[in-house]
C-alpha cells in the first residue's frame, strides 16, 4: 500500500452544500496534489500543494479551495455543490515538485444529488 | 490537439495474447513519462515510468519516441489479472499543471 490515506470513502451531499475531503500524506512527502476522476475519464489536476502553499492549480473555479498543514496532510473544500462535482476525489502524495512518480490514495466518491 | 491522446479501448484479447497500448502527447519539452494502472473502483497505481531507452519489467516493456511524440506499452502473454484500466502520464513541463493524464485504454483479459 502507498500508506496515503483519505476520508471519507464516499459521502452524498445535495446541490448547494459544503464538502471537505481529507489526505494524510505518505510520511516524508511534502507535496499533496488533487485530481477529479470523473466516470470514464482519466484524472483532471485541481491544485498542488507544496510545504503549505499552493504552487500549482488545474482549470477549476476557486470554489474549490484546499489548505496543507505543516504535517503535510491536507484538505480539500469545494462550496456552493454542483451536480457536475460527482466524482471521484484522489489525493496524490511526492517528493518534490510533483513532476515524479505520485502515490495515491484510495479516493473519495462524492455523489451530489 | 489534446495533451495526452491514448487508443480508445476497450481491448478484449485472450489470455496469452500480447497487447499494445498507444499515447501520444502534444509538449515536445515534456521530460517525465509513465503508465498507471487502476483497477476498478481503486485507485492509479504507478505500473512503469518510461525511459529514453525503453524499459522492461516482466512482461511489461515501455517506448518513447521523442521525435514522434509518443509512448507505448507491451504486455506480452496476458494474465487475466492483467485486466485494468492503463494510464498513459506525462509531465506537462508547465508551472501550473504538473502531471497531465490520459483518459485511460480498458483492457479485458478472457480465459
Amino acid at each position: 500500500e502507498t500508506g496515503v490515506t483519505q476520508s471519507p470513502t464516499h459521502l452524498i451531499k445535495t446541490r448547494g452544500q459544503q464538502v471537505t475531503l481529507r489526505c494524510s500524506s505518505q510520511s516524508g512527502h511534502n507535496t499533496v496534489s488533487w485530481y477529479q476522476q470523473a466516470l470514464g475519464q482519466g484524472p483532471q489536476f485541481i491544485f498542488q500543494y507544496y510545504r503549505e502553499e499552493e504552487n500549482g492549480r488545474g482549470n477549476f473555479p476557486p470554489r474549490f479551495s484546499g489548505l496543507q498543514f505543516p504535517n503535510y496532510s491536507s484538505e480539500l473544500n469545494v462550496n456552493a455543490l454542483e451536480l457536475d462535482d460527482s466524482a471521484l476525489y484522489l489525493c496524490a502524495s511526492s517528493l518534490g515538485t510533483g513532476r515524479e512518480t505520485q502515490y495515491f490514495g484510495p479516493g473519495t466518491r462524492l455523489l451530489v444529488l | 490537439r489534446k495533451e495526452v491522446e491514448q487508443d480508445p479501448g476497450p481491448f478484449n484479447v485472450p489470455e496469452g495474447a500480447t497487447v499494445a497500448f498507444n499515447c501520444t502527447y502534444s509538449n515536445s519539452a515534456s521530460q517525465s513519462f509513465f503508465w498507471y494502472r487502476q483497477d476498478c473502483r481503486k485507485e492509479p497505481k504507478l505500473l512503469m515510468s518510461v525511459y529514453s531507452s525503453g524499459n522492461e519489467d516482466g512482461r511489461f516493456t515501455a517506448q518513447l519516441n521523442r521525435a514522434s511524440q509518443y509512448i507505448s506499452l507491451l504486455i506480452r502473454d496476458s494474465k487475466l489479472s492483467d485486466s485494468a484500466t492503463y494510464l498513459c502520464v506525462v509531465d506537462a513541463n508547465s508551472g501550473n499543471t504538473p502531471l497531465v493524464f490520459g483518459k485511460g485504454t480498458r483492457l479485458s483479459v478472457i480465459a
